[in-house]
């Protein structure tokens, strides 16, 4: 059964503050990480992409993988109160297969 | 570019009947997929169309069936619902097959089952 854990938070955070949102994945040979960014009663919005070891930087956010110890991060810079969201991670294992989503973390950035 | 569109946006429907629900995804995107969310289960997988052939399915019962046509367009069909199919239903398109594939979300079509 192949997992998606994520600390289903809430995380609450000062605003200007780093919000740094973790997921670990049990199936060794994942591929492709995501993180969306979902407001309550929307449809979930894709943030990042990351596919390899290290960190992808995209504006405020960065993505860091690292496969050995199977997790995901996201890091959110400069947070604003219009972060305030649920943070899903998905993993998918390779070519056509599904991908496979955590619960979601519940991010509030306090002004 | 026009996003992944989903109607109906609301439904409510009784127990033992049926609904069909249709995503038409983005243009020249291929693959749809179709997940559950609900707050206690999170965001489940469903199925997934590539081509108008189904090429994932998840756990779910075998009242829950899609079809994609030669558009790429996807219903899915829930029949003899019960109140536990209350939920956000979410269809995802994506272009390409291979790791690197990535989904786009629609809009959802919450359902209500009373």
């Amino acid at each position: 059964q192949k997992e998606v854990e994520q600390n289903s938070g809430p995380l609450s955070v000062p605003e200007g503050a780093i919000a740094s949102l973790n997921c670990t994945y049990s199936d060794r040979v994942s591929q492709s990480f995501f993180w969306y960014r979902q407001y309550s009663g929307k449809s979930p919005e894709l943030i990042m992409s990351i596919y390899s070891n290290g960190d992808k930087e995209d504006g405020r956010f960065t993505a860091q993988l690292n496969k050995a110890s199977q997790y995901v991060s996201l890091l959110i810079r400069d947070s604003q109160p219009s972060d305030s969201a649920t943070y899903l991670c998905a993993v998918r294992n390779s070519g056509n297969t599904p991908l496979v989503f955590g619960k979601g973390t519940r991010l509030s950035v306090i002004a | 570019k026009a996003g992944v569109t989903q109607t109906p946006r609301y439904l409510i429907k009784t127990r033992g009947q049926q609904v069909t629900l249709s995503c038409s995804p983005i243009s020249g995107h291929r693959s749809v997929s179709w997940y559950q969310q609900t707050p206690g289960q999170g965001l489940q997988f469903l199925f997934e169309y590539f081509s108008e052939t189904q090429r994932n399915k998840g756990n779910f019962p075998g009242r829950f069936s899609g079809r994609q046509f030669s558009n790429s367009r996807s219903e899915m069909n829930v029949s003899t619902l019960e109140l536990g199919d209350s939920a956000l239903y979410l269809c995802a398109s994506s272009r390409t097959s291979g790791s690197r594939e990535t989904q786009y979300f629609g809009p959802g079509t919450r359902l209500l089952v009373l």
